[in-house]
């Protein structure tokens, strides 16, 4: 099946710095790829939708400025949390649509703590 | 009123138990049925997803879709420790986004 791999794991950062996490669609191309944000027993909230070659849409309420998203490639979405603040430490995720079907997969997630 | 409704549970059960999991919408809209199992610090898995109304099989996994009632549910037979995770349901939008419920945490003890 499809695969989604989400790079880092878990990341410790002070405040003020910048935190890149990457994703990766192993074996098939995304064109679209979705960012989302999950506080603790809570559900995904999406971030944004990044669209290769294009401009990434936020949704409401989300800081352009903030959660920087690149989507370079048709394999790989990065998204920098910049001049982050322990607000930031969350559990990010990020999630690929296969072309063909819509089977919707998710990277392992990525657990920001800035301290 | 949220798109969609999920209880949060904690529904705990024995072991070999059939669970019934469930969630409501309001947009008459969705077409796209899923379910999703999360383990802790994990991101979710897609076990099921449906077309419309009716029912699929998957193993132990059964969704259901009623689209009349706006009503979609997940039962798992012969239910096992291993099957104690947090389980949202999802739903796509015409904008190609998934709607998540809350999730439901899901305890199956020995």
């Amino acid at each position: 099946g499809a695969v989604v791999s989400q790079h880092p794991s878990w990341v410790i950062c002070k405040s003020g710095t910048s935190v890149k996490i990457e994703c990766r669609s192993l074996d098939f191309q995304a064109t679209t790829m979705f960012w989302y944000r999950q506080f603790p027993k809570q559900s995904l909230m999406l971030m944004a939708t990044s669209n290769e070659g294009s401009k990434a849409t936020y949704e409401q309420g989300v800081e352009k400025d903030k959660f920087l998203i690149n989507h370079a490639s048709l394999t790989l979405s990065t998204l920098t949390v910049t001049s982050a603040h322990p607000e930031d430490s969350s559990f990010y995720i990020c999630s690929a649509r296969e072309p063909v079907s819509y089977g919707y997969t998710f990277g392992s997630g990525t657990r920001l703590t800035v301290v | 009123q949220k798109e969609v409704e999920q209880d949060p549970g904690p529904l705990s059960v024995p072991e070999g138990a059939i669970v019934s999991l469930n969630c409501t919408y309001s947009n008459s809209a969705f077409q796209y049925f899923m379910w999703y199992r999360q383990y802790s610090r994990k991101g979710p898995e897609l076990l099921m997803y449906t077309y419309s109304s009716g029912n699929k099989e998957d193993g132990r996994f059964t969704a259901q879709v009623d689209k009349s009632s706006k009503y979609i549910s997940l039962f798992i037979r012969d239910s096992q420790p291993s099957d104690s995770a947090t389980y949202l349901c999802a739903m796509i939008t015409g904008f190609q986004k998934l709607v998540f419920g809350t999730g439901t945490r899901l305890l199956v003890s020995p």
